[in-house]
């Protein structure tokens, strides 16, 4: 298996409500990325991590912050969830040199904002 | 940023037919990958391309790396059901940061 770990796999929360998911993976890599997936978007980075403490925006970043204290963990935070945030949310870490290696993903957070 | 654009965006096929999906981008890239996902989990690879022009086969699936380094394609030959799913083309340049991923192609396989 690919030592990546997403939770919780489902979640529905209310609008306005804090929200975090977690990305856990076991392989020591220093990058971690988070992806949302919505119905002709294909799959859109949120947030990127180059190591801990280290991470920068991605497309479509707004009303999203992350945190990465340590190496195995990559949080994603919804300030306060909205409507448009309703989607799945998957993690990705990179297992090579280079991004053109490819990417692992987890498994997904399917997340209803109500 | 850069976009890629994959075609069709889904496709509807009887069990025994060969399946073609491509991806273009207005930008070079000099990696080319292809994913597959499944209901209900993460896109996992399954070919990646590293040349302009290559051809790389992965039993009933094989991928081109366009010469232009601008496209590329993935070609499933005699389909069955357990090729449902989505499929993602997606592009990685010379830095290494970062892929692009194409908006997606699902397949529907009927038996």
């Amino acid at each position: 298996d690919a030592g990546i770990t997403q939770s919780p796999r489902h979640k529905v929360t209310e609008t306005g409500t804090p929200v975090t998911l977690r990305c856990h993976q076991t392989e020591n890599h220093r990058y971690m990325y988070w992806y949302r997936q919505d119905p002709g978007h294909g799959l859109r980075l949120i947030h990127y991590s180059y190591g801990v403490k280290d991470t920068d925006k991605g497309e479509v970043s707004d009303g999203y912050s992350v945190s990465r204290s340590k190496t195995e963990d990559f949080l994603l935070t919804l300030e306060s969830a909205t409507s448009s945030q309703t989607s799945v949310y998957f993690c990705a870490i990179r297992s090579g040199q280079l991004a053109n290696y490819g990417y692992t993903f987890g498994s997904g957070t399917r997340l209803t904002v109500v | 940023g850069q976009q890629l654009n994959q075609s069709p965006q889904s496709m509807f096929i009887q069990e025994g037919e060969d399946v073609s999906m491509n991806c273009t981008s207005s930008s070079i890239f000099n990696t080319w990958l292809w994913y597959k996902q499944e209901p209900g989990e993460g896109p996992v690879l399954l070919i990646a391309l590293y040349k302009a022009g290559e051809l790389t086969s992965n039993g009933r699936l094989t991928a081109q790396f366009g010469i232009t380094r601008k496209d590329s394609f993935l070609n499933i030959s005699a389909s069955i059901p357990s090729d449902v799913g989505i499929y993602f083309c997606a592009g990685g340049e010379t830095s290494g940061s970062r892929l692009t991923f194409g908006e997606g192609t699902q397949l529907t396989v009927n038996p």
